[in-house]
């Protein structure tokens, strides 16, 4: 079975641009997290989504957003970007987003802000 | 709040050595779930262990072993005879319940485990 997938791999984006991420999960798996995680730091929460709805959001400021689709797969948005929005951002997927379900993550998009 | 803190920033050991990487956590909840998780050079992050608030007993999977100690707030790692495959940062993670229905996924900011064969 396909596990978690995200595109693209890699990114690179000047200033003030903007990016959109996407997350397709694993089969069955209808919530969809995001997270960012900057190099030698653990992840940090930015998004959960469950059957369409956000259902949790972390201390981000609202250059950020996401959805997510009817067929579970989800995007992240980010405008205006900043220097310190570079970043590995990880997408991950659970069965319905309870928090004794394990998340699992994708491999990543890496995005270079210039 | 939930939080985190992996005091072990980065441990080298010898090929076969044993190793334990420390969790000490950080919430007010009484339902919470605990994680490891393993991030290979690649990126992905690989899910290892979850264990449950009011499940103390300590688990013992191959060469991985976790000691849950609720009374210390700690959730320890151990590799017996490590391998240079077990190279990797891992992440220990805490998931509580922050309203709305959404469970949030904290994460310690890692320990970097180098196994020099």
């Amino acid at each position: 079975d396909a596990g978690v997938t995200q595109s693209p791999t890699h990114l690179i984006k000047t200033r003030g641009q903007q990016v959109t991420l996407r997350c397709s999960p694993i089969s069955g798996h209808k919530s969809v997290s995001w997270y960012q995680q900057v190099l030698g730091q653990g992840p940090q929460f930015i998004f959960q989504y469950y059957e369409k709805e956000e259902r949790g959001r972390g201390n981000f400021p609202d250059r950020f957003s996401a959805r997510q689709f009817p067929n579970y797969s989800s995007e992240l948005n980010v405008n205006a970007l900043l220097l310190g929005d570079s970043a590995l951002y990880l997408c991950a997927s659970s069965l319905a987003g309870q928090g004794n379900q394990p998340q699992h993550f994708g491999d990543g998009t890496r995005l270079s802000i210039l | 709040a939930q939080k985190v803190t992996q005091a072990q920033t980065e441990i080298s050991v010898v090929e076969k050595e044993d190793v334990t990487l420390d969790c000490v956590y950080e919430t007010r909840d009484t339902t919470y779930y605990l994680f490891w998780y393993k991030q290979p050079p690649s990126g992905e992050l690989v899910f290892l262990i979850r264990r449950n608030s009011f499940d103390e007993q300590n688990e013992i999977s191959g060469r991985y072993s976790w000691n849950f100690q609720k009374s210390t707030s700690s959730f320890n790692f151990t590799i017996t005879a490590s391998q240079v495959v077990d190279s990797a940062v891992y992440f220990c993670a805490l998931s509580a319940y922050s309203g709305a229905g959404s469970y949030q996924l904290t994460f310690g900011k890692g320990t970097k485990l180098s196994v020099i064969p």
